[in-house]
């Protein structure tokens, strides 16, 4: 069972341009998550799903946008991408909202 | 506000015993996960506490105080391959996690 991927494992790009990092799941959980992780600062919560069609915001949304076509796939776009946008992107999914998280493997991004 | 402390960093030896522990202060409360994350690596789940006392999985344990607004995660038997960051995360009833920072753990032989 693959679980979660996410793609690319590692990315380095030129401030301003876009991005798209993957995300998928075959687990069929409802929920799925964006996060970052900074040394020091732990996870932070940048948007969310809580079923196939919905979104929301987290903690720190800004420059980041997510869609949620179908259950399994649920990809962050960086529109244009700043230095302070560089940091390990970790995608993760629940069968419901409260349920325990399942990570995937990570994307480490970092912007120039 | 939201908030969750744990140390920054521990040292222990092989085959002691440690205890990683994290306080909270949440809006609400659903439920405190413990994660395990090795350097470069995802997290993954040890542990989840909802009601106050202690879980036992092995060698690793974990107890919770809600009134205290307090958890630890104990871990026995130390194996080299304990040698991870810790994480703690407060589900605060609206259906986001809160994460501390994280516990990096340092096993010498």
């Amino acid at each position: 069972t693959a679980g979660i991927t996410q793609a690319p494992t590692s990315q380095i790009l030129a401030a301003g341009r876009s991005m798209t990092l993957r995300c998928t799941q075959d687990m069929r959980h409802n929920a799925m998550y964006w996060y970052r992780q900074d040394l020091g600062l732990g996870l932070r919560l940048i948007h969310y799903s809580n079923t196939a069609g919905t979104t929301g915001k987290g903690e720190v949304p800004d420059g980041y946008s997510v869609s949620r076509a179908n259950t399994d796939d649920f990809p962050l776009t960086l529109a244009s991408a700043v230095p302070s946008q560089t940091s390990v992107y970790f995608c993760a999914s629940s069968s419901g909202e409260t349920d325990t998280q399942y990570f995937g493997p990570g994307t480490r991004l970092t912007v120039l | 506000g939201q908030n969750i402390d744990q140390p920054t960093e521990m040292t222990a030896t092989e085959g002691a015993i440690v205890q990683i522990n994290c306080t909270y202060q949440t809006s609400g409360f659903n439920g405190l996960f413990w994660y395990q994350q090795h350097a470069g690596e995802a997290p993954t789940f040890l542990s989840y506490n909802v009601l106050d006392g202690l879980e036992e999985k092995g060698r690793f344990s974990s107890f919770l105080s809600r009134s205290k607004g307090y958890s630890y995660l104990l871990l026995k038997e130390l194996q080299m391959k304990d040698s991870a960051s810790y994480l703690c995360a407060v589900d605060d009833s609206n259906y986001q996690l809160i994460w501390g920072a994280g516990t990096k753990l340092i096993i010498k032989p």
